[in-house]
């Protein structure tokens, strides 16, 4: 059974320009939701989408958004990259949400320079 | 404000040592609190907790959890180095995760 597959893994982009992360989640998993990771943060949450509609949202400005497709896949978008973007970005999917844990995929590794 | 915080933030202990991860934890309507431990990237799904004074158990690691005073331990015995690794603790709240900023655990051989 395939894990959850993100894409790109490494990203360098220059500030002011635009990113697009792309997420797949396991078969079945309806759920996915986004989380930046840096080391004096943690782990902060973006978003949280189930069956193509966003169900949750975290404290991160609106240059950050999202969407997910009918087959669950999910696409994160960041605008006007900062710098204090840099961060590994996680996508995490689960069959219903937050009943259950996550499975995480191994992350997107944005650096904006 | 909802937050979860964990110590120590970062221990070194040779193998064969007994350890202790906290994790405390304030959130509206909490639900459950999860462990995960994250080597390189992607954080690997450990324990579930949902009752208080339950302990659950996978070889070397078990945790437990306290809802009167919010918060849980991971204890690993006989640590590996195979250990070593971010052990990463998360409230659930039905909304979201909130999770805390980790431990790092180094073990020596």
């Amino acid at each position: 059974k395939a894990g959850v597959t993100q894409t790109p893994r490494y990203l360098i982009k220059t500030r002011g320009q635009q990113v697009t992360l792309s997420c797949s989640p396991i078969s079945g998993h309806r759920s996915v939701s986004w989380y930046q990771q840096t080391p004096g943060q943690g782990l902060q949450f973006l978003f949280e989408y189930f069956s193509e509609t966003q169900r949750n949202k975290g404290n991160f400005p609106g240059r950050f958004s999202g969407r997910q497709f009918s087959n669950s896949r999910s696409e994160m978008n960041v605008s006007t990259l900062e710098l204090g973007d840099s961060a590994l970005y996680l996508c995490a999917s689960s069959w219903d949400g937050t009943v259950y844990g996550y499975t995480f995929g191994s992350g997107t590794r944005l650096t904006v320079v | 404000e909802d937050k979860v915080v964990q110590s120590p933030l970062s221990l070194v202990v040779h193998e064969g040592d007994t350890v202790t991860l906290n994790c405390s934890y304030e959130v509206t309507n909490f639900r459950s609190l999860l462990w995960y431990k994250q080597e390189k990237k992607a954080p690997t799904f450990l324990f579930m907790l949902t009752s208080s004074g339950i302990e659950k158990k996978s070889g070397r690691l078990s945790s437990i959890l306290d809802k009167k005073e919010l918060f849980s331990i991971l204890n690993i015995t006989a640590t590996q180095t195979g250990d070593s690794a971010v052990y990463l603790c998360a409230a659930n709240t039905g909304n979201q995760f909130y999770f805390g900023t980790g431990t790092s655990l180094t073990v020596i051989p």
